[in-house]
């Protein structure tokens, strides 16, 4: 069963820069979260989508975006990156987050020079 | 404010050695509480979810434990392959929020 899948795996960016992050859930998996991880910070909630809605946004400024699609597969983009958006950016799904939780995949590593 | 917090930030055990690794949480409405596993450059694993105080779950050599203001990551006899960062979550209202984690290492 092929898990969350990632791209890229690492990613070099020039400040001012934007990007576009990519996420393929679990076949099935309807609901896909981002989140970013930093060594200061730790797992900070970014957005979460279900069914191509937006249902829940962390606190985050208006230049972190998603989106999902109709096959569930989603992206999230950074626009105008400052040195601080260096992080792993994880995503999420889930079939069932009150019995599975969550399955993240092994996220992408943004480095904003 | 909604806040968990995680203690300690890092453990060093003997193989062998138990012990137990803290999440406090501070929630409106806990709808419950994540536990999971990280090791190095993967996301997080899930472990475990608890939903009401009292409540316990177990896998292998893990045990988790809930009260209303924190819960407990159990170590029985752990092996080197137990060392990763334990993360935990709560998940109230419709927000999740992840503890910073504690760095487990087991040595042999």
């Amino acid at each position: 069963k092929a898990g969350v899948t990632q791209t890229p795996r690492y990613l070099i960016k020039t400040r001012g820069q934007q990007v576009t992050l990519s996420c393929s859930p679990i076949s099935g998996h309807r609901s896909v979260s981002w989140y970013q991880q930093t060594p200061g910070q730790g797992l900070q909630f970014l957005f979460e989508y279900f069914s191509e809605t937006q249902r829940n946004k962390g606190n985050f400024p208006g230049r972190f975006s998603g989106r999902q699609f109709s096959n569930s597969r989603s992206e999230m983009n950074v626009s105008t990156l400052e040195l601080g958006d260096s992080a792993l950016y994880l995503c999420a799904s889930s079939l069932d987050r009150d019995t599975y939780g969550y399955t993240f995949g092994s996220g992408t590593r943004l480095t904003v020079v | 404010e909604d806040q968990v917090t995680q203690s300690p930030e890092a453990l060093r055990l003997q193989e062998g050695e138990s012990s137990s690794l803290n999440c406090s949480y501070t929630v409106s409405g806990l709808r419950g509480l994540f536990w999971y596993r990280q090791d190095p450059g993967k996301g997080p694993e899930f472990l475990f979810t608890l939903y009401s105080a009292g409540e316990e779950k177990e896998k292998e050599r893990l045990k988790a434990t809930l009260t209303k203001k924190e819960s407990f990551l159990h170590i029985t006899a752990p092996k080197p392959e137990d060392s990763a960062t334990y993360l935990c979550a709560s998940w109230g209202g419709d927000k999740i929020i992840f503890g910073k984690g504690t760095r487990l290492h087991i040595l042999p």
